[in-house]
This record gives C-alpha cells, structure tokens and sequence, in this order.
C-alpha cells in the first residue's frame, strides 16, 4: 500500500493568514493526488483534485501543487469557515489511502 | 442534483450481522464507481474498498478485505456494507461516497470522491 504522511498534523492559524499544508506519498504517484475538507460533524468536502485542479464551487483561495511524491495545499487568506480538517488522498492505485489528517485551528 | 442518502444510525451486539446502505439520485447511478469510508471516533478516513454497480465489479482494500462486503442493486440505484459479524472495533462512522473520474490538465485520469453521503454511524457495544 502506498502511505500518505501529512504535515503538520495540527496547526494554529489566525484569520488572514496564509497556510500551508504538506503531503508526501511513499512512492510516486504522478499527479493523482486529492484534497479534502471535512468540518466537525460533517461527511468530508473535495477541494482539490488532480494534485492542482479545483472541485466546482472551492473558493480560489484554495490551491495545490506538486507531482511525484511531494505536494502542497495552500489557504492564501484564511477565512473563519476555513478552520477545519483537511486530508490529502493518493488514486495512484488502490486502496486509494488518505494522509492522517491536519487539523487547522484558530489562534 | 446528485444526492448520497444513507440509512440511519445503527447500535448492534458483538457477533451480530449488519447491512447499511447509500442510495444514490440525481445521476446515473450504474455508470459511477460508489466507495466506502471509514471513520473510526476521533480518527482519520480510511478507504475501505469500492464497487460499480453496473456489474458489480468490486475492489476492497487488504484491510478490510474479509471484513466485510461490498454489494450494489443497481435496480434500486443502493449500495451496501455489510458485515456478517461485527465486533467493537468495527465501532465508526460510515460514509458511501461518488466515484469520479475526470480529467486535470491533458491527463484525464484522475479519479476522486466527489459526492458524499451523510454518514451513517455505528455503535457496536455489549
């Protein structure tokens, strides 16, 4: 199994700040890389796919790069509702994993 | 719109049989790819396996590979978990989500989890 390791795994943030998130794959796995939102109570919200492409409707302070093993979701102002867990997933090949988790919270 | 509506909360005995389900609306469902997630209380997702209903083409992670099953009608446009006897550690919320597979870029291969159902959540307990 291909393992995701997210960094850091909780994070402290104030409102305008820019944030950023790290994932990195055991093995590379091109660009199939997917980033996900997911708020206390909530079922997780897709953000990001294709390591760098936006799921309809994801404001565009959300953006992700990289390909191969090393890649990143940046916040670039957050903003209150932004205060949440967010998961990276590899579809490079099944199981299709998700990283641990990074939990974004208010300062 | 696409919709993923899930049964309700479950409480179960050790050793008991369980079935959930995810009805899928608002697309077609025999064409999309459904999976399951786990998550246990206070924990991460975990990809539990998925199945296309079309044909009932299923494919489980090794970790939950005879654990449970993973079965679709498409005739009722419904996918199911299933265990045949649960134990605590199967304690957990359990969320079906839409298969995609689109394209970004030029590459046209990428796959994610676009929809989701609302979870159903799963007590097991003596």
């Amino acid at each position: 199994d291909i393992q995701m390791t997210q960094s850091p795994s909780s994070l402290s943030a104030s409102v305008g700040d820019r944030v950023t998130i790290t994932c990195r794959a055991s093995q590379t796995i091109s660009s199939y890389l997917n980033w996900y939102q997911q708020k206390p109570g909530k079922a997780p919200k897709l953000l990001i796919y294709g390591a760098s492409s936006f799921q309809s409707g994801v404001p565009s302070r959300f953006s992700g790069s990289g390909s191969g093993t090393d890649f990143t979701l940046t916040i670039s102002s957050l903003q209150p509702e932004d205060f949440a867990t967010y998961y990276c997933q590899q579809t490079y090949r099944t199981p299709h994993s998700f990283g641990q988790g990074t939990k974004l919270e208010i300062k | 719109e696409v919709q993923l509506v899930q049964s309700g909360a479950e409480v179960k005995k050790p050793g008991e049989s369980l079935k959930i389900s995810c009805k899928g609306s608002g697309y077609s469902f025999n064409t999309y790819w459904i999976g399951w997630v786990r998550q246990m209380p206070g924990e991460g997702l975990e990809w539990m396996g998925i199945i296309y209903p079309g044909d009932s083409d299923t494919r489980y992670s090794p970790s939950f590979q005879g654990q449970v099953t993973i079965l679709a009608d498409k005739s009722i446009n419904t996918a199911y978990l299933q265990w045949s006897s649960l134990k605590a550690s199967d304690t957990a919320m359990y969320y079906c989500a839409r298969h995609e597979l689109g394209c970004s870029g030029s590459d046209c291969n990428s796959e994610y989890f676009d929809h989701w159902g609302q979870g159903t959540p799963v007590t097991v307990s003596s």
